[in-house]
């Protein structure tokens, strides 16, 4: 199994531009999770899915994020328009449900200057 | 809410030396409790895990951990480091309520 596959590794954007991250799950795991790093706020929670459909965007920091997954193959997460303050590592995880261990994928460096 | 606390930012040991990360978690029933290691550009790797049972669980790479509910504890044990253990450190849990919840992570330095 590849793992959980995102793309682009790394994303340089300039300001009011829009950005799509992607991701491609494990086949067979059923959750979904969107995660920001950053060195002042740690992991963050975006939002997750289960079964397609989303549980908990609260995390979403505001209008301008927004995450789908249209089947269970594929995932994106797009800024739009996108701010400096957005630059972070966005990682996607994917786990079979439950209380099962979360898999990363390698996340994408997003640069917003 | 449940939270995860890591106290020790950045740990320097030589390498062959033991180490010990520390975690604490605040949660009224038992955790399900799991520590992750990251390497730099990379994602979070799972090093271990602990749902139930024998609470000295054994993980990847030579890891080990001990859950002691006395002290609200899970911290991470390996008795000799080698210089590829270099990365940050994160201890998490799960509840159903907030789902996984992750510590603010300690990064891990050998020296040669």
């Amino acid at each position: 199994d590849a793992g959980v596959i995102q793309s682009p590794r790394h994303e340089v954007t300039e300001m009011g531009q829009e950005v799509t991250l992607r991701c491609k799950p494990i086949s067979g795991h059923n959750s979904l999770f969107w995660y920001r790093q950053t060195m002042m706020r740690g992991l963050e929670l975006l939002i997750y899915f289960n079964n397609n459909v989303p549980i908990d965007d609260s995390g979403m920091p505001e209008d301008r994020f927004s995450a789908k997954m249209p089947n269970a193959s594929f995932s994106t997460l797009k800024i739009q328009p996108s701010e400096p303050r957005d630059s972070a590592v966005y990682f996607c995880a994917t786990a079979v449900g439950g209380i099962s261990p979360l898999h990363f994928g390698n996340g994408t460096r997003l640069t917003v200057t | 809410a449940q939270s995860v606390t890591q106290p020790d930012i950045h740990i320097t040991v030589s390498e062959g030396a033991s180490l010990e990360l520390r975690c604490n978690y605040s949660y009224g029933a038992t955790p399900y409790l799991f520590w992750y290691v990251q390497s730099p550009g990379q994602g979070l790797q799972l090093l271990l895990k602990y749902f139930s049972g024998d609470t000295l669980v054994q993980g990847i790479k030579g890891f080990e951990a001990e859950f002691k509910r006395s002290q609200s504890s899970f911290n991470l044990r390996k008795p000799s480091v080698h210089w590829s253990d270099a990365a940050e450190y994160f201890c998490a849990t799960y509840n159903y309520g907030q789902n996984f919840v992750f510590g603010p992570g300690t990064r891990l330095s050998v020296l040669p």
